[in-house]
């Protein structure tokens, strides 16, 4: 049962152009979201995290964006730069304190 | 400003022998949680504590697994009896609270691989 999902395992990206990166929930008890990068042989580096009572948060060249109603949010990487090349996992909170759960991880890379 | 320490960074065992993975969470956080990533996979909640409880053990399997958060010293997650399938790389992250304003960090992880 994977209540999120990212459905795209790869994205490749012009370095200057925006990144978008797409994840999907299922379970409506879901009421916070987070983005991490992942580099090889490391741990998970937040990025980003946003509250279902709001449908945008903005940090940066980092921009996330919530659905509810579609049950999606996406992460906007603009401009995007050789180094933003990495794992991208998306993750929700708020089913029980503490868990979060994580989709399958999207790689980008972004070619200078 | 020391982050999620995490050791051994490797581990190798071989079958039906115990594994120890230590934890020290960032400074000020007293909030740990270990997940498990299998390869190709995504990371997978294993067990929530705070010092000297566990809050949520939902994701650790009931057979071989436990875990700990002594009042001094590091979090231990232990396996004892090994077997291939165990072979992930073990995360460990902290915070100083639950909430979506007070995010996870995670340590780089431990690598164990069963012979």
């Amino acid at each position: 049962d994977q209540q999120v999902k990212q459905n795209s395992p790869s994205l490749s990206v012009q370095e200057g152009r925006i990144s978008i990166l797409n994840c999907d929930y299922t379970n409506s008890m879901f009421d916070y979201f987070l983005w991490y990068k992942k580099y090889p042989a490391e741990g998970p580096t937040f990025l980003i995290s946003i509250s279902s009572i709001k449908d945008k948060n903005e940090d940066g060249r980092f921009t996330v964006f919530l659905n509810k109603s579609a049950k999606h949010l996406s992460l906007h990487i603009v401009p995007s730069q050789p180094g933003d090349s990495a794992v991208y996992f998306c993750a929700s909170g708020g089913t029980s304190y503490g868990k979060l759960t994580f989709g399958q991880g999207t790689i980008l890379t972004v070619h200078p | 400003n020391a982050g999620v320490m995490q050791n051994p960074r490797h581990l190798v065992r071989r079958r039906g022998q115990e594994a120890r993975l230590r934890c020290s969470p960032m400074k000020g956080h007293s909030h740990v949680y270990w997940y498990r990533q299998l390869p190709e996979e995504g990371l997978k909640f294993m067990v929530y504590l705070q010092k000297e409880n566990i809050i949520d053990e939902s994701g650790m399997p009931k057979e071989r697994f436990s875990a700990e958060f002594p009042k001094e010293g590091p979090s231990i997650l232990r396996i004892q009896q090994v077997v291939r399938g165990d072979s992930a790389a073990y995360f460990c992250a902290s915070s100083p609270s639950e909430g979506w304003n007070q995010p996870q960090h995670f340590g780089d992880g431990t690598r164990l691989s069963i012979l």
